[in-house]
């Protein structure tokens, strides 16, 4: 049972360039999101989805798109990278029932853009 | 909008001692959740504990329990018998309807030998 995994583990890109996240879980939720890390600032939503098909906007979505095409597969796309975009991005997937909340974190991606 | 503060972005615990971390937090909801998360340096989002706003009765998960206050909108966590493993950022979170996560900003916790 491998939980949530993330594809890759670490990326550099330049400025300009594209780039997929890939986001996996095999715990049949129907929750997932995308979340990036900065220091000082902790966890941020960029984008978030509550089932197949749907996406919806998180706190900070500008310079990001996300497909979720797939029950078990969340991408997150950056079109045109920009150094902002820096980050640490963790995926996380929960199953949105009544009595479990609990969400289950990626081990993140460190994407440096120079 | 919600918000979530903490206001400690550090702290140190000798070993064996408790430490109590702060959390606060903003909304006009009336029914939502909170959770403490830890993060290692492996870097490893790890659930700590998780309480559910229309329970009076805190939280408890063996060394770790929570002070909730609803009416002042405050959240803390206290570590007891704190252990050398329990060095790690700690992140407070709100849950709202509809499943979206409010983090705040983490308070990087040492426990010294």
């Amino acid at each position: 049972n491998a939980g949530v995994t993330q594809t890759p583990k670490f990326r550099v890109l330049k400025t300009g360039q594209s780039m997929t996240l890939l986001c996996a879980q095999d715990m049949n939720h129907e929750y997932m999101y995308w979340y990036r890390q900065d220091p000082g600032m902790g966890l941020r939503l960029i984008h978030y989805s509550v089932g197949e098909g749907t996406t919806a906007k998180g706190e900070v979505p500008d310079g990001y798109n996300v497909s979720r095409l797939k029950k078990q597969n969340f991408l997150l796309g950056l079109e045109s990278a920009a150094p902002s975009q820096t980050s640490v991005y963790f995926c996380a997937s929960s199953s949105g029932g009544t009595y479990s909340y609990e969400q289950y974190f990626g081990p993140g991606t460190r994407l440096t853009v120079t | 909008a919600q918000t979530v503060t903490q206001s400690q972005p550090e702290m140190s615990v000798q070993e064996a001692e408790t430490v109590t971390l702060s959390c606060t937090y903003d909304t006009s909801e009336s029914n939502y959740y909170l959770f403490w998360y830890k993060q290692p340096p492996s870097r490893q989002m790890i659930l700590v504990i998780r309480q559910e706003a229309y329970k009076q009765q805190n939280a408890t998960e063996n060394r770790f329990s929570v002070n909730f206050q609803k009416a002042a909108k405050s959240f803390s966590l206290k570590i007891s018998d704190s252990q050398l493993g329990d060095t790690a950022m700690y992140f407070c979170a709100f849950m709202k309807a509809g499943n979206q996560f409010y983090f705040g900003t983490g308070t990087s916790l040492t426990v010294i030998p």
